[in-house]
């Protein structure tokens, strides 16, 4: 089952703050996010693991709340660059659970 | 290092056509994965590669989708015949999932630039 990606868009000023939330039906055991600008691919972003570890290469930080099967994505002091959709890739269930992308979240920043 | 390469980058073809994609992933990534992205829709899992045997192509649409992947390396992903409703943009992506401490919560994917199919 799709997870849920909260708000659909959102548009921003530069240096405005956004929360992206992802949930999800399932239990789950990481966490993949990826950004894709339009009429790109997508770009991996950062996986969150269950217990806490955090794997990225952005500055850019998220967290992972296994209890209550939600990730949030946080996007502090945005840049223009910013912009894009952001994607949520729950993987759920163990280790070799199967992950699927949300239906996205439209980031938009103006100068 | 290089990443995953796709080709055609586009193709527009007649309805009950027949369309080819390739791709080649990441040197030593195991795991291929084709998908079909709609237009304002998150990526959707067509077929999971890992080497050469297929994962899961459980939302493959078997009676016009097909796919292979020589060697456990480049792969092909084909429509016959194409419907309207194929046209999206079909997104090849590669991951270290099935090497030696890897699987799909730890693996991140590497997409390609994908093929935007427009079907007429």
């Amino acid at each position: 089952q799709q997870p849920v990606q909260s708000p659909q868009a959102v548009i921003l000023r530069e240096g405005e703050d956004a929360v992206i939330n992802c949930s999800s039906s399932k239990a789950l055991y990481s966490v993949h996010w990826y950004r894709q600008k339009h009429g790109e691919a997508p770009v991996f972003l950062m996986i969150l693991l269950k217990g806490g570890e955090q794997k990225g290469h952005e500055k850019i930080s998220a967290s992972f709340n296994e209890k209550k099967q939600q990730s949030s994505l946080y996007l502090t002091a945005s840049q223009l660059s910013y912009s894009g959709t952001y994607f949520c890739g729950p993987v759920g269930g163990t280790s070799y659970g199967k992950l699927t992308f949300g239906q996205g979240t439209i980031l938009t920043v103006h100068p | 290092e290089a990443g995953v390469a796709q080709s055609p980058r586009y193709k527009i073809i007649e309805k009950r056509q027949s369309v080819a994609f390739w791709c080649n992933p990441i040197s030593g990534h195991a795991t291929l994965y084709w998908y079909q992205q709609i237009l304002g829709q998150g990526p959707k899992l067509l077929i999971q590669f890992q080497n050469n045997g297929v994962v899961d192509d459980s939302q493959l649409p078997k009676d016009r989708f097909s796919a292979e992947r020589l060697k456990g390396v480049d792969s092909t992903l084909k429509i016959q015949p194409a419907k309207l409703e194929d046209s999206a943009v079909y997104l090849c992506a590669s991951s270290l999932e099935g090497q030696r401490g890897y699987s799909s919560y730890n693996s991140p994917l590497h997409f390609g630039n994908g093929t935007r199919l427009t079907v007429t």
